[in-house]
Order: structure tokens, then C-alpha cells, then sequence
């Protein structure tokens, strides 16, 4: 039973690019949520998707967007990257009628330079 | 959500239980208690969750006091592989927003 898969799991972009990052949540599962993780601190929640709908939103700015597929699978999106958008950004996955946890894929490193 | 409180880090001999405190004394009665740990460069992983009754699976037992003002993660027998930082957190249901904590950096030593 595959879990949570995250693509790419290293990347490198330039200050001011956009980047889109993948995730495929675990099989059964139908709720997509989003994570930033800097060096050091816990995960910061960015957004959920639930039937292809934002859901919920955390404190980031309009420049992370995402979207959620008929598949369940997720894309985040962040333009005009900063410095201090490094970061590993963390896809969970998990079944909203049901009370089992939040399963988390390994991630993305991503180095804004 | 209800803010928890955990120590910051804690050291276990190899082979001996570990009892990971967690304060919520903020906490609604329809918040879970969610566990859950990290392994370095790793993604979260859920360990266990609980209402108001103890819980246990096959990584950990949850006691949760009867006023639900605080919780004790415990790992039966750590090995070196239990070496991560664990975080407490309160939700309610399963559709909410993870919220974490600075956590517990649990250190397994042989």
C-alpha cells in the first residue's frame, strides 16, 4: 500500500521564479494538506484540499496557491520566490470521515538561491 | 485549538520505557490528543491519538489524565530507531489544521 509521494524531493530555484510541487496522496485517502517546515522549527500548515476545494488556510501569503485534482492528487504552487521560502514543504494525506491520523509524505527540499 | 506544552528534549536508556509528558490544559472536550514523531530529514509520523480513555497500539500506549489536562506518550521498550522529536497535539476530529509545537527531542542512548 503505497503511502504518500512527493515529487520533486530535491529542487533548486532562483529568487523571484515560480516552482509547483507535487503531491499523490495514500490510496483511500481523499484530503490534501500542505506544510512548510524551515530548518529547526515544526511544520507550518499552509492550506487543505478536500474535493478539489480549499478548504482551510494558514498564515501564508497569496503567493502559495495549490489546487487539488479529480484523482485526490495535489499541487502547490509558490511565485516570485524568496530567500526565506527555503524550506522542506510537506504533503499530508488523510480520509476526512474518518479519525485515523494524517499520513505525511518525506517531502521537498527546496533551496531558494 | 488547544496550545500544548512538552518539555524540550529528553534522554532514555535502550531497552527502557519512555514517558513523553504533554500539557493541554486548554483543551474543549471534542479535541483529540494526536501524537506524533519525526525522524530527522524525515516527513511526521502518526503514532497514536485519544479521546479521554488510554489508548494503545502497536508502537505506544496514550494515557490521557481524567480532567484531560495532560498526556503521557509511552514507548514500552525504546531502541536507537526511537530517536526523534515528538510532538503533542490537540484537534478536533480529523479535517483540521496540524498545529505544531516546538516538540520533545526524544534521545534513545545505548
Amino acid at each position: 500500500d503505497a503511502g504518500v509521494t512527493q515529487s520533486p524531493t530535491h529542487l533548486i530555484k532562483t529568487r523571484g521564479q515560480q516552482v509547483t510541487l507535487r503531491c499523490s496522496p495514500k490510496s483511500g485517502h481523499d484530503t490534501v494538506s500542505w506544510y512548510q517546515q524551515a530548518l529547526g522549527q515544526g511544520p507550518q500548515f499552509i492550506f487543505q484540499y478536500y474535493e478539489e476545494e480549499e478548504r482551510q488556510r494558514g498564515n501564508f501569503p497569496d503567493r502559495f496557491s495549490g489546487h487539488q485534482f479529480p484523482n485526490y492528487s495535489s499541487e502547490l504552487n509558490v511565485n516570485a520566490l524568496l530567500l526565506g521560502d527555503s524550506a522542506l514543504y510537506l504533503c499530508a494525506s488523510s480520509l476526512a470521515e474518518k479519525n485515523y491520523g494524517y499520513t505525511f509524505g518525506s517531502g521537498t527540499r527546496l533551496t531558494v538561491v | 485549538d488547544a496550545k500544548t506544552t512538552q518539555p524540550t528534549s529528553m534522554d532514555c536508556a535502550e531497552g527502557r520505557a519512555a514517558n513523553l509528558p504533554c500539557n493541554h490544559s486548554t483543551i474543549s472536550g471534542n479535541e483529540y490528543v494526536y501524537w506524533y514523531r519525526q525522524i530527522h530529514s524525515q516527513g511526521p509520523q502518526y503514532i497514536i491519538h485519544g479521546l479521554k480513555n488510554n489508548e494503545t497500539n502497536e508502537m505506544a500506549s496514550l494515557i490521557i489524565t481524567e480532567d484531560r489536562k495532560s498526556s503521557t506518550l509511552i514507548l514500552p521498550h525504546a531502541t536507537l530507531r526511537d530517536t526523534a522529536v515528538y510532538y503533542c497535539i490537540t484537534l478536533r476530529g480529523n479535517t483540521g489544521k496540524l498545529i505544531f509545537g516546538q516538540g520533545t527531542t526524544l534521545q534513545v542512548k545505548p
